[in-house]
Order: structure tokens, then C-alpha cells, then sequence
């Protein structure tokens, strides 16, 4: 899990509320992502930021919302538009943005009740 | 859509044994990487072989890349209890993107 922690672990929520994620490195890395992963599948891209004060969708990224105000940071609120948010949200980050491995966070598992 | 897909789904071996796990996908690569998840946790990234290598190894690890084919294989060779994970291959599908399998599940039995 290397200097990526996210919190907390397990997080539930009632239905219409929003909820944010925490994710944050101390591995001075200028990119970070965050992806989600359903039962049996692979992850998929919500939001990524190249660099502090941007960020740019991904391919699921309807429902969520995302700020790259510190370099450290990256939260990720998943709104109440998001239909269906029961999931494991994993955060990575790169050191540059050309660089191809990822490094990821524990993972945070949300459940809506 | 998935750009890589792994195979078989679930594989199920005796220590000591070797497991080969295979991923395709549909477009061009610049590299292609594996990836270990262990049960709720976060992916470890284990080997990064690049279109112009046709085989690397890491370890009790080997990973070839065929891009003719648009597949790669994971071997890992004498395997142990501790090597039961998911894993999971990912390309670039676009610049500093990565497009992850849905995953092969392994469980190495005592």
C-alpha cells in the first residue's frame, strides 16, 4: 500500500446522502486516480488529476465529484446523483504523470443502506 | 469496455505447482502490466513488460507478451500458499490512462 492511505476502510451511507472519500500520499507523487470496483470485475477510471488544480473525468465519472487542492490530497465525494455507489473506491498515484506503475491505497468500501 | 481480459477466471492449484494466467486485449499497447490484489486490499503492481519485449521475468515470475496476438501470459512458477490473489493485467488505453482486466482469481491450496 506503499505512502497512499485512504479512509476510512469501511464507510456506509444512507441513500440520498453525499459521502467523501479520503486519499492522500506523502510519496511526493504529482499524479493521482481513483477508480472503482464492483464484485468479480476489474477497476474502472472515475477521475484522475495530472496536477494540483486539475483533474479530468474518466470513463464512469457521472455521480461523483473530485478536488485536487494540495498536492497530497485527492478526495472523491460520491453525490447522491450516483445511482448505484455500493462499491470498493480504490486511490493510486504516479510520481509524474508519464510514468506507467500505479500505486494504490488500501481501498475504502462503501455501502448504501 | 474492458481492454484486457483475463483467463481463465478462476484457477484453482497445489502448492509447488505453476499457474498461467492469460490476458488479451483489443488494441495497440505501449506496455502492458500485471497487478496483485490480495483479498479487500489495494493492487501491487508486479511486472511491466513493454511492446518491443517479448518476455520478462521477476522473480518466480515470467510474463510474455505476444503483440500479434494482443495477449500476454503470467506464469508463476512454484507456487505458494501466499500467491493466493487476484490478478489482474492493465494497458495504457490512453495517455497516462490504465485499462484494467476483470481478473483471474488464484487460489494456491496447502
Amino acid at each position: 500500500d506503499g505512502g497512499i492511505t485512504q479512509s476510512p476502510k469501511y464507510l456506509f451511507r444512507k441513500e440520498g446522502q453525499n459521502v467523501t472519500l479520503s486519499c492522500e500520499q506523502n510519496l511526493n507523487h504529482d499524479a493521482m486516480y481513483w477508480y472503482r470496483q464492483d464484485p468479480g470485475q476489474g477497476l474502472r477510471l472515475i477521475y484522475y488529476s495530472q496536477i494540483v488544480n486539475d483533474f479530468q473525468k474518466g470513463d464512469i465519472a457521472e455521480g461523483y465529484s473530485v478536488s485536487r487542492e494540495k498536492k497530497e490530497s485527492f478526495p472523491l465525494t460520491v453525490t447522491s446523483a450516483q445511482k448505484n455507489p455500493t462499491a470498493f473506491y480504490l486511490c493510486a498515484s504516479t510520481p509524474t504523470v508519464a510514468t506507467d506503475t500505479q500505486y494504490f491505497g488500501p481501498g475504502t468500501r462503501l455501502t448504501v443502506l | 469496455s474492458q481492454q484486457g481480459e483475463e483467463d481463465p477466471q478462476a484457477l484453482s492449484i497445489q502448492e509447488g505447482e505453476n499457474a498461467t494466467m492469460n490476458c488479451s486485449y483489443k488494441t495497440s499497447i505501449n506496455n502492458l502490466q500485471w497487478y496483485r490484489q490480495n483479498s479487500g486490499r489495494g493492487l501491487v503492481h508486479l511486472i511491466l513488460i513493454r511492446s518491443n519485449e517479448r518476455e520478462k521475468h521477476s522473480g518466480r515470475l515470467r510474463v510474455t507478451l505476444d503483440t500479434s496476438k494482443k495477449s500476454s501470459s503470467l506464469l508463476i512458477t512454484a507456487s505458494r500458499a501466499a500467491d493466493t490473489a487476484s490478478y489482474f493485467c492493465a494497458t495504457d488505453a490512453g495517455p497516462r490512462q490504465l485499462t484494467f482486466g476483470s481478473g483471474t482469481q488464484l487460489t494456491v491450496l496447502p
